[in-house]
């Protein structure tokens, strides 16, 4: 079974500063994991993914993300934050199931952008 | 363009109803999903089908029902059996392998009055 925990359901920070994201994953298989962004009332828009090649991942929007098995993570960063980032996040994991299977998310974080 | 479109974007449906969304793929994804929405809770994942004719019980799947009789289509029916229907639904498609891309469709609100 798997299971995404994201660490803080808002986060704030100041146009420019750094974004950092958290989220912590269980799998019982090796796990594949993603990050996606939902703007209001929209669906979701993939900004990258892990698939066991680099461990630190590069997505649209300058996001990355790095892989740590040891810590069980897969936290999402931005140097500089822009309000357009202002949106909900979700870090999500795949491995279960077969080859399709479906994907387990985290409740999400609501990223906030201060002027 | 290709891409996945969901109708309506809004619904409203009376207690007692059932009432079916819609989802279509014109990316030729073997695999479709059904996903429910709600505000502090993620996405949890209702029924998924790998391939024309077959479908798979996701984790919430009670109270609704699905089928697959095409490739590119694959619509949700909400029945009078779900206790508590009103949410943001999505579906999405990927082409079938563990490491591809789901992409998602851009939703459709459903509330019960």
């Amino acid at each position: 079974a798997q299971s995404v925990t994201q660490l803080g359901s808002h986060v704030s920070v100041s146009e420019g500063a750094l974004v950092l994201l958290r989220c912590n994953y269980s799998s019982s298989v090796p796990p594949y994991l993603f990050w996606y962004v939902q703007y209001p009332n929209q669906g979701l828009q993939l900004l990258l993914k892990y698939t066991s090649a680099a461990t630190l991942v590069k997505g649209i929007n300058g996001f990355e993300a790095e892989f740590k098995k040891s810590e069980t993570s897969f936290h999402l960063t931005k140097p500089s934050a822009h309000m357009s980032d202002a949106a909900e996040y979700f870090c999500a994991v795949s491995g279960g199931r077969g080859g399709a299977d479906g994907l387990t998310f985290g409740k999400g974080t609501h990223l906030i952008i201060q002027p | 363009d290709g891409g996945i479109t969901q109708s309506p974007k809004y619904l409203f449906r009376k207690e007692g109803q059932n009432v079916t969304l819609s989802c279509e793929q014109n990316l030729n994804h073997d695999a479709m999903y059904w996903y429910r929405q709600d505000p502090g809770q993620g996405l949890r994942l209702i029924y998924y089908s790998q391939i024309v004719n077959d479908f798979q019980k996701g984790d919430i799947a009670e109270g609704y029902s699905v089928s697959r009789e095409k490739k590119e289509s694959f619509p949700l029916t909400v029945t009078s059996a779900q206790k508590n229907p009103t949410a943001f639904y999505l579906c999405a498609s990927k082409e079938g392998y563990s490491t591809d891309t789901q992409y998602f469709g851009p939703g459709t609100r459903l509330t019960v009055l």
